[in-house]
């Protein structure tokens, strides 16, 4: 099976920076969902998206589902300390949800 | 609260030998998943089970068996342990349908 590609794999902003990493795929998603992993915890669900275009917030995240559903994106306006780990994208497939992740983006902030 | 458990954080075994790694969940989830970590690489699905008994290999099977006998409980079994299956081993269960995945902490398996 083919994974989701995700640009960049690793980001280094300053803080109050903005930051966005992108998810694309070479078939149509029925869905995307979004992860984060803390440095030496466990991935925690975001948000899914499943409309074509759908746009989707949470406080200074952005999440975005492209129209073809072939690709999303995350965007953090004005990174925090606390935004540091890694940002994971997923599809869903068949009947029986199997979740398949993407590559990850490792995001750093510094002061 | 969820919880997903995974029996260790950490585990060391030699080369040749027979591992288990063992998962539960308490939240009656049908879906559960074993997948692999490694730097670079995300999260690679080894293999996936949406019901007791039924089970579809993921990405990267080669080298593992699993096993769900009860609905609670997922097992990934490495045959014979390799210095290539060095790595985090992470389990998740979800509800059948577009829902989110819970994780378990992971283990870190080293094999020497």
């Amino acid at each position: 099976g083919q994974q989701v590609m995700q640009i960049p794999q690793y980001q280094h902003v300053q803080e109050g920076e903005d930051f966005t990493t992108y998810c694309n795929s070479s078939t149509t998603l029925s869905n995307i969902q979004w992860y984060k992993q803390r440095p030496g915890g466990h991935p925690v669900f975001l948000i899914q998206l499943v409309k074509s275009g759908e746009v989707k917030k949470q406080k200074r995240l952005t999440f975005q589902f492209g129209e073809a559903k072939k690709n999303s994106s995350l965007h953090i306006t004005a990174t925090q300390t606390t935004d540091v780990g890694t940002y994971f994208c997923a599809r869903l497939t068949g009947t029986a949800s199997k979740l398949t992740f993407g590559t990850g983006t490792r995001l750093q902030v510094t002061l | 609260d969820v919880k997903v458990t995974q029996s260790s954080r950490y585990l060391v075994k030699r080369t040749g030998e027979k591992v288990f790694l063992e998962c539960v969940q308490d939240m009656d989830h049908e879906n559960m998943f074993w997948y692999r970590q490694d730097p670079g690489l995300g999260l690679r699905l080894i293999y996936f089970s949406y019901d007791v008994k039924m089970k579809e290999k993921g990405d990267i099977p080669e080298g593992y068996s699993v096993s769900r006998e009860k609905k609670e409980r997922f097992s990934l079994i490495l045959e014979s342990a390799s210095t290539n299956q060095t790595s985090m081993y992470l389990c998740a269960s979800s509800r059948r349908g577009n829902t989110e995945a819970f994780f378990g902490q992971g283990t870190r398996l080293t094999v020497v």
